[in-house]
């Protein structure tokens, strides 16, 4: 297994613009996670999926923000009208329902909106 | 709400040094706790981890025991090397609902250690 994945590494977009991220969990995991991290700060929570179903979203996915998890397998995390404040580090987290409380991250998806 | 909040850095020391870095959480229920790392370029890497009091999580020459009443988790390491210099976070993982296993963190704890 090669752990998490997450595609583009990084994204460069210009304002307005929508962008989608892409992750890919390790295989057996069926809980899967989005954060948010800016410069200086740690991962804000987003949202959470048990295998396809979206459980919670945080308030600070605006309405512009929307993630899908088909078939309980990968999940796209997609950006509609983009805007500078979006700019940060997007990770993607993935843990067994047997073992919750370990998360393992990917390498993250960096977007700048310029 | 949750929150953690994590001693301000960035820390400097030298090689062999002790290390101790910070953490203190509020949490409205029985939370677990963890400490992750950050290594230059690379993705966040669990450290440690403790699901209950007085739990002491261990690894790579790390420590942080539970303290449910101080409220703390601090990162303790006898003798740090070049190798550790990186961003430290505190987290915690609340049990219950629909929150379960999401994680809050503090904000980072950046350590440079020179040879």
């Amino acid at each position: 297994d090669t752990g998490v994945s997450q595609d583009p590494r990084h994204k460069i977009t210009k304002r307005g613009q929508n962008v989608t991220f892409r992750c890919d969990p390790i295989s057996e995991h069926n809980r899967l996670y989005w954060y948010r991290q800016t410069l200086g700060q740690g991962p804000e929570f987003l949202t959470y999926f048990q295998n396809e179903a979206q459980l919670e979203k945080s308030r600070l996915l605006s309405d512009r923000f929307s993630a899908e998890r088909p078939k309980g397998s990968f999940s796209t995390l997609e950006i509609q009208r983009t805007e500078q404040g979006d700019s940060a580090m997007y990770l993607c987290a993935s843990s067994s329902y047997a073992q919750t409380y370990e998360q393992y991250f990917g390498p993250g998806t960096r977007l700048t909106v310029t | 709400g949750n929150s953690v909040t994590q001693m301000e850095g960035p820390v400097t020391l030298s090689e062999e040094a002790f290390l101790t870095i910070n953490c203190t959480y509020t949490a409205t229920g029985y939370p677990s706790l963890f400490w992750y790392v950050q290594y230059p370029g690379e993705g966040l890497q669990l450290l440690l981890k403790a699901t209950k009091a007085d739990d002491k999580g261990s690894n790579k020459g790390f420590e942080a025991t539970y303290r449910k009443e101080t409220t703390s988790f601090h990162l303790e390491k006898g003798s740090v090397q070049v190798s550790d210099s990186a961003v430290y976070f505190c987290a915690l993982s609340d049990r219950g609902g629909t929150s379960y296993g999401k994680l809050t963190f503090g904000q980072g704890t950046i350590l440079t250690v020179h040879p």
